[in-house]
């Protein structure tokens, strides 16, 4: 595709209930990137993919937060039973790579806005 | 550590050069990235620096010193559409980055 997207842009949910967030890379990008940015902060790295496989997961929050990727496109990352604190912007990000230099410059999406109430 | 450290706000004038700085301190170092995030919208990228030296793109610069962990971009000739917030990350050895919060950028007429 063009670029990354992702899907829902906005998600309002109650606290508790469970939520997916897909990604889609720019196509032939093999690092995908999930970042969250809550409002008026930077952002904070969550967890990246080199292929299906996540060699680092070390910035999910909890437990409560997973992903997965396959066939080395989609990925999702699940919140289970949403804090009020999981409020934010959640970013996905693509590169070429991942093994440094410009290559890997990342590539990001629009973000999906979830709000839990 | 982990530390990435810009200022929070700045205001500039239309058609002025405006200097945005950003230090940071990591025991590993693998390039130094600027973006672009206008208000609800993804970040952009805008320039990267891995060696010592000023990157120019345009309208816009980079400038980068390793043994001083510090980098700046430089926007001349400012236009209105460039109010937006100006994030500076570092990428360390893992390959991951680290973002400043951000520098929120106003243009004023």
């Amino acid at each position: 595709g063009a670029g990354v997207s992702q899907s829902p842009s906005n998600k309002v949910t109650e606290k508790g209930k469970d939520v997916e967030l897909r990604c889609d890379p720019i196509s032939g990008h093999t690092a995908l990137y999930w970042y969250r940015q809550r409002l008026g902060q930077g952002l904070e790295f969550l967890i990246y993919f080199q292929g299906n496989s996540a060699p680092d997961k070390s910035g999910l929050p909890s437990d409560r937060f997973s992903a997965e990727r396959t066939g080395e496109s989609v990925s999702t990352l699940t919140i289970q039973r949403t804090q009020q604190e999981d409020s934010a912007v959640y970013l996905c990000a693509s590169s070429l790579v991942s093994l440094g230099g410009r290559t890997d410059t990342q590539y990001f999406g629009p973000g999906t806005r979830l709000t839990v109430l | 550590g982990q530390n990435i450290d810009q200022p929070t706000e700045m205001t500039a004038t239309e058609g002025a050069i405006v200097q945005i700085n950003c230090t940071y301190q990591t025991s590993g170092f693998n390039g130094l990235f600027w973006y672009q995030q206008h208000a609800g919208e993804a970040p952009t990228f805008l320039s990267y620096n891995v060696l010592d030296g000023l990157e120019e793109k345009g309208r816009f610069s980079s400038f980068l010193s390793r043994s001083k962990g510090y980098s700046y971009l430089l926007l001349k000739e400012l236009q209105m559409k460039d109010s937006a917030s100006y994030l500076c990350a570092y990428r360390n050895q893992g390959g991951k980055l680290i973002f400043g919060q951000g520098t929120e950028l106003s243009v004023k007429p």
